[in-house]
């Protein structure tokens, strides 16, 4: 298996527009996580979903934010409109059960930058 | 809220000594303690897994131990490489999923 995919591997945009970030786990995987690092707050969950449902979308930081997985192989977490402060590294992971008990494994993280 | 703390946030130190890093918990109440290693521009890569019910665990070099009564954990490198030098962070496992300390920016100089 080819690891967590994500993409863009990079992002800049403006103020106000939309960003879609997208995310394919490791086939096989139950659990994805969506995450967000920044030098302040260091690694913050986001959400996470099992078998494509939401279970815990309790660090959404705002209603700006939105993420789906329609498929067992994907997910996307959007922002709308995005702001400067949104700027950070966001990570998916994924785990075969709940990552309380088994290894998380991530991608190489979408580096967004809003302008 | 449950916070995790490592210590140091970074370090620098020179090839072939062994070291420690050291992370703490607020909760004793957890179901595992894992740690990661972050390249810079790269993603997370699991070393270690220490369940609740286990004390330590040992990955070639790297040793991690656990001491839920106190909050703590601590990850021993042997022989340190310049090829060790990463951010290094830990994460307590919980009911709520994953909280990950800031880590420890490490050093190993040539």
């Amino acid at each position: 298996d080819a690891g967590v995919i994500q993409s863009p591997r990079h992002e800049v945009t403006e103020m106000g527009q939309e960003v879609t970030l997208r995310c394919k786990p490791i086939s096989g995987h139950d659990y994805l996580f969506w995450y967000r690092q920044t030098m302040m707050r260091g690694l913050e969950l986001l959400i996470y979903f099992n078998n494509n449902v939401p279970i815990d979308d309790s660090g959404m930081p705002e209603d700006r934010f939105s993420a789906k997985m329609p498929n067992a192989s994907f997910s996307t977490l959007k922002i709308q409109p995005s702001e400067p402060r949104d700027s950070a590294v966001y990570f998916c992971a994924s785990s075969f059960v709940a990552p309380m008990n088994t290894e998380a494994f991530f991608g190489q993280g979408t580096r967004l930058t809003v302008v | 809220k449950q916070e995790v703390t490592q210590i140091p946030a970074a370090l620098s130190v020179p090839e072939g000594e062994n070291l420690v890093l050291n992370c703490s918990f607020t909760d004793s109440a957890i179901y595992n303690l894992q740690w990661f290693r972050q390249d810079p521009g790269k993603g997370l890569t699991s070393l270690l897994l220490i369940q609740s019910s286990q004390r330590e665990q040992t990955s070639g070099r790297l040793n991690a131990s656990l001491d839920k009564s106190s909050g703590r954990s601590t990850l021993y490198i042997a022989a340190s490489q310049p090829g060790d030098s990463a951010t290094y962070l830990c994460a307590r496992g919980g009911a709520d999923g994953l909280t990950f300390g800031k880590g420890t920016h490490l050093i190993i100089q040539p």
